[in-house]
């Protein structure tokens, strides 16, 4: 059965701890992705990856990062330089970043709350 | 920039009542748009997709959507709402910068009245 699956579905963190939020797909697709969504504001664009050992820096990257080193995996850190970590966050995969209009797949979230 | 536009936070609307969920784009080529759904807790779902040809697109659960070039509009559209529809609706642009990313709207929240 293909998919994106994510872990945990839910998580908690101590404030000043990192955290790191697991990501694998078996699509065998080159890209994915990770969003932050917060209410009202859709979803933004933490980091990407274009293809194994490569990851670029979205549009809210600071506090957060990543590792490329499989295929199938695409693990986020939340650190504790993020100052609002509190969210949901989704990872996405796609076949590649380089076909025009290519279609993301999304897993089902990990919602971090920070106590 | 490229943007996308959902004017409406809130939607309500009467079980088998049809149903027009309004999006704009911000986008200076031929844009890529997409739309999505998403239950609570859940991740996203695509509905439809957009890349060129007929203008009106049919998708799934009975959904469809309509690019219209001059106003810069993708509005999705269903004739007959069931209560399973209630959820929250993103409509996302395929943008090129190095690569092809996907830019989201703020998305609506679909209530179905019984």
């Amino acid at each position: 059965d293909g998919g994106i699956t994510q872990s945990p579905k839910y998580l908690f963190r101590k404030e000043g701890q990192n955290v790191t939020l697991s990501c694998e797909q078996n699509l065998n697709h080159d890209a994915m992705y990770w969003y932050r969504q917060d209410p009202g504001q859709g979803l933004r664009l933490i980091y990407y990856s274009q293809i194994v050992n490569d990851f670029q820096k979205g549009d809210i990257a600071e506090g957060y990062s990543v590792s490329r080193e499989k295929k199938e995996s695409f693990p986020l850190t939340v650190t504790s330089a993020q100052k609002n970590p509190t969210a949901f966050y989704l990872c996405a995969s796609s076949i590649s970043t380089r076909l025009a209009g290519n279609q993301q797949f999304f897993g089902p979230g990990t919602r971090l709350t920070v106590l | 920039a490229q943007s996308v536009t959902q004017p409406d936070i809130h939607i309500t609307v009467s079980e088998g009542a049809s149903l027009e969920l309004r999006c704009n784009y911000s986008y200076g080529a031929t844009p890529y748009l997409f739309w999505y759904v998403q239950s609570p807790g859940q991740g996203l779902q695509l509905l439809l997709k957009y890349f060129s040809g007929d203008t009106l697109v049919q998708g799934i659960k009975g959904f469809e959507a309509e690019f219209k070039r001059s106003q810069s509009s993708f509005n999705l559209r269903k004739p007959s709402v069931h209560w399973s529809d209630a959820a929250e609706y993103f409509c996302a642009v395929g943008a090129k910068d190095s690569s092809y990313k996907l830019i989201f709207g703020s998305g609506t929240r679909l209530l179905v009245r019984p």
